[in-house]
């Protein structure tokens, strides 16, 4: 058990480009989660997987986010066109089944800082 | 809509005090599930507990322990002689169960917890 990684860790870029981060979770672990964190608020809930298929997605996704889980194993989210608001942490977790079912709960990755200069 | 209120932005406390997070939570829901974490400056969350909306019984683990109390909707948060490795922020977070729906976290804004040697 490795835990959750998130790659890069720091991300800096210009306002217009687009970025993707990508997110590792534990092994055999079938849910994944996307969290946005910003400068002294909580994490917002993005969206989630389950294996492959993406369940939900909250209204806070813009249409310049999208996020993949190809295989139902590693995660990226892409940022297009980022703009200065976007800038945040974005951390990622994963939970082998939903947190409300035998007493599973989320584990976190370290995040990906982004800022957008 | 579910809202979590954390009130204590910052607390700081001489180590071996006991200390009290408070966290008040909002939902219409009667079936829900409230958690607190952990959030060392490396940034990962750490799961502390869990509790669901039909266990309104205490629970202490070590120095940490929780008060639940539906009446108030509050799920409160105390460390007992508290130790410089608590520093943290401490987040409460709330999430309803919808029948197969997302198991997204609702989190508060966290406090800033500051152990003095």
């Amino acid at each position: 058990d490795t835990g959750v990684s998130q790659n890069p860790r720091h991300k800096i870029t210009k306002r217009g480009q687009n970025v993707t981060f990508r997110c590792d979770p534990i092994s055999e672990h079938n849910r994944l989660y996307w969290y946005r964190q910003t400068l002294g608020q909580g994490p917002e809930f993005l969206t989630y997987f389950q294996n492959e298929a993406q369940l939900e997605k909250s209204r806070l996704l813009s249409d310049r986010f999208s996020a993949e889980r190809p295989k139902g194993s590693f995660s990226t989210l892409e940022i297009q066109r980022t703009e200065q608001g976007d800038s945040a942490m974005y951390l990622c977790a994963s939970s082998l089944e939903g947190v409300h079912l035998r007493r599973e709960k989320l584990f976190f990755g370290s995040g990906t800082q982004l800022s957008v200069l | 809509a579910q809202k979590v209120t954390q009130a204590q932005t910052e607390i700081s406390v001489v180590e071996k005090e006991d200390v009290t997070l408070d966290c008040v939570y909002e939902t219409r829901d009667t079936t829900y599930y409230l958690f607190w974490y952990k959030q060392p400056p490396s940034g990962e969350l750490v799961f502390l507990i869990r509790r669901n909306s039909f266990d309104e019984q205490n629970e202490i683990s070590g120095r940490y322990s929780w008060n639940f109390q539906k009446s108030t909707s509050s799920f409160n948060f105390t460390i007992t002689a508290s130790q410089v490795v608590d520093s943290a922020v401490y987040f409460c977070a709330l999430s309803i169960w919808s029948g197969g729906g997302a198991d997204g976290l609702t989190f508060g804004k966290g406090t800033h917890l500051i152990i003095q040697p």
